[in-house]
């Protein structure tokens, strides 16, 4: 059974400052999805990652993904405002295409 | 525009009364899925379906129903809904089963059981 777990659950932090947040999945998983969520909306989907070492960057943002140590990481560079959502990973059963299983997400406020 | 649509947005219904949200996607996509989400909790899958008339359970299937009987839509059936069921609900679609590619979500729909 696939259990994402994601640390932290909640974070506030100052603009410009750097920060981490990790998300840690028990088992397999086939690939690994990152996505935010701003309050009172809908989900909208930053990164997929499919392979060992796989790193993308999108502005501010960026992820990576290790599958020995089933670690995915979403690494946040000079913060600013606009970031502050909730970011969801998600991991993929290996024996069962699609089935989806989410972390609780991370809460992110970025207070001037 | 490329969208998923889930009708309707929001509803107050009593136990027992049966419902459909619906949810449509113009994307030709093969993959169409179901979520809850609830504070504390996360999204949780319900349903999902790799192809028309090929569904499959989620995590939380029970007191759920769904049908594909066509590619564009994947309607969400509570037969006899209770208030455990009382949840923010979004369905999602993507290009194929098996395939590396995101997910896109509909806007929600806020369904409250009394």
């Amino acid at each position: 059974e696939l259990k994402v777990e994601q640390n932290p659950l909640f974070l506030s932090m100052q603009e410009g400052k750097n920060y981490t947040i990790y998300c840690n999945y028990s088992t397999t998983s086939d690939r690994l999805y990152w996505y935010r969520q701003d309050p009172g909306k809908s989900l909208e989907s930053l990164f997929v990652l499919l392979s060992n070492g796989a790193v993308k960057q999108e502005g501010r943002l960026m992820a990576s993904l290790d599958t020995k140590a089933r670690l995915s990481t979403l690494h946040i560079t000079a913060a600013v405002h606009d970031l502050s959502a909730t970011y969801f990973c998600a991991g993929v059963l290996k024996t069962s295409y699609d089935k989806v299983i989410f972390g609780p997400g991370t809460s992110l406020s970025v207070i001037p | 525009e490329a969208q998923v649509t889930q009708n309707p947005r929001y509803l107050i219904t009593v136990t027992g009364k049966k419902l459909t949200v619906t949810c449509s996607q113009n994307m030709n996509h093969e993959y169409m899925s179901w979520y809850r989400q609830d504070p504390g909790l996360g999204l949780r899958q319900i349903y999902y379906s790799m192809n028309v008339e090929v569904t499959d359970k989620g995590d939380v299937p029970e007191g759920y129903k769904v049908s594909r009987k066509e590619k564009r839509n994947f309607p969400l059936i509570l037969e006899s809904p209770s208030p455990n069921q009382t949840s923010l609900y979004f369905c999602a679609s993507g290009l194929r089963a098996g395939v590396a590619d995101t997910q896109y979500f509909g806007p929600g729909t806020r369904l409250t059981v009394l």
